[in-house]
């Protein structure tokens, strides 16, 4: 596709559930970002992978929170036993390279809300 | 404290006004600097990208960055109803790899 896909768009768990949300980047790409906006905040940082390797988790909140890219292609960020303050916008990013001046292109967002 | 911090707004100004955006920082490694517009559902936009201090133009867009002061600003000249979005800015130390945002100013352009 022309953009980052993401899907669900829309999401409603019930605490304690597991939700998987999957992320396209832009054919080509091989940096791709995972972001976690709350409501009315900017994105926060979650993780980052250069092709399947992920280099930076640091932003994980827990150790409920998973992401992966085992063919440097597609993404799923996976939340175990969801929690209220997991809802949020979940925004997949990806880039031509990473390095400073690729423009990186966000998807419209996963909306998590956990009940 | 956060280490960016941005006025949430919102702002709201005529059609035609020169908009001034603002954000303040405090982590002297930032050197890569930014500002995405994003829309109500939509997923952040690129606007302008700017390396360490100096001003950079496109079309009716502005960035500033005066890494003395750790302020950087985002001008609108001419603004439109069209620009009435989330103005956020976003910064890193090490290329693009990790942004750190600003909480975003809303924007209301009225006719």
């Amino acid at each position: 596709g022309a953009g980052v896909s993401q899907s669900p768009r829309y999401k409603v768990a019930k605490r304690g559930q597991d939700v998987a949300l999957r992320c396209d980047p832009i054919s080509g790409h091989v940096s791709l970002f995972w972001y976690q906006q709350a409501l009315g905040q900017g994105p926060e940082f979650l993780t980052y992978f250069q092709n399947e390797a992920q280099l930076d988790k640091s932003g994980l909140p827990s150790d409920r929170f998973f992401a992966e890219r085992p063919e440097g292609s597609v993404s799923t960020l996976k939340i175990q036993r969801t929690q209220q303050e997991d809802s949020a916008v979940y925004l997949c990013a990806s880039s031509l390279t990473g390095a400073p001046g690729n423009t990186i292109y966000f998807g419209e967002g996963s909306w998590l809300t956990v009940v | 404290q956060k280490e960016v911090e941005q006025d949430p707004g919102p702002l709201s100004v005529p059609e035609g006004a020169i908009v001034s955006l603002n954000c303040t920082y405090s982590n002297s490694a930032f050197q890569y600097f930014m500002w995405y517009r994003q829309y109500s559902r939509k997923g952040p936009e690129l606007l302008m990208y700017t390396y360490s201090s100096g001003n950079k133009e496109d079309g009716r867009f502005t960035a500033q960055v005066d890494k003395s002061s750790k302020y950087i600003s985002l001008f609108i000249r001419d603004s439109q109803p069209s620009d009435s979005a989330t103005y956020l800015c976003a910064m890193s130390a090490e290329g693009f790899q990790k942004l750190v945002f600003g909480t975003g100013t809303r924007l209301l352009v009225s006719p």
